[in-house]
């Protein structure tokens, strides 16, 4: 079974400062991992994917991800937060394992940038 | 191009009555998913299609929850004897078709906010 934490359902940085949120997995087979981002009342955004490529992933907006196996963790960084930043960020695994590559998602965290 | 479009995107509907929700993907994109987000329960699989293959309908939470893809493009998510429960925002993604050993992201629409009073 596949299966993704988040921890910290809310993050507060001040504009400037690094963000980072935390993702952590669970996979039976090599995992895809991904990061999208909502903005109220939208849709999910993708940011950046990990496909067993490049450890280190760059994505959209300035934010890039480090897959780590040996620690399970696919954690999201910024070096320096802007207002526009402030979503609610999703992680997720693509089920290979079934077939169907449904996502299976953390829970969210919610960024909070503070002026 | 287009992304993916659901209508309506806010659905108001009393306890007990059927609700259709509707989902265009991506042109070309063979494969379409289900998810509901909502307060308590987060991000959750509901039903997936792809192609022609029977759909993978393993995430409905009741048998009051149906979906069906026509044509391989338009699919629709019907609710019958909606609950207050079921109020949430439903989401519709796309992709390319899957292919073994080679993933492709989903695009997600804008979701449909369903209430039930």
């Amino acid at each position: 079974a596949q299966s993704v934490t988040q921890l910290g359902s809310h993050v507060s940085v001040s504009e400037g400062a690094l963000v980072l949120l935390r993702c952590n997995y669970s996979s039976s087979v090599p995992p895809y991992l991904f990061w999208y981002v909502q903005y109220p009342n939208q849709g999910l955004q993708l940011l950046l994917k990990y496909t067993s490529a490049a450890t280190l992933v760059k994505g959209i907006n300035g934010f890039e991800a480090e897959f780590k196996k040996s620690e399970t963790s696919f954690h999201l960084t910024k070096p320096s937060a802007h207002m526009s930043d402030a979503a609610e960020y999703f992680c997720a695994v693509s089920d290979r394992a079934s077939g169907t590559y449904k996502y299976i998602f953390g829970t969210g965290t919610r960024l909070k940038v503070l002026a | 191009g287009a992304g993916v479009s659901q209508s309506p995107s806010n659905k108001v509907t009393e306890k007990g009555k059927d609700v259709e929700l509707r989902c265009d993907p991506i042109s070309g994109h063979t494969a379409l998913y289900w998810y509901r987000q909502s307060l308590g329960q987060g991000l959750e699989f509901l039903i997936y299609f792809q192609g022609n293959s029977a759909p993978d309908k393993s995430g409905l939470p009741s048998d009051r929850f149906s979906a069906e893809r026509t044509g391989g493009s338009v699919s629709t998510l019907t609710i019958q004897r909606t609950q207050q429960e079921d109020s949430a925002v439903y989401l519709c993604a796309s992709s390319l078709v899957i292919l073994a050993g080679e993933t492709y992201e989903q695009y997600f629409g804008p979701g449909t906010r369903l209430t039930v009073t």
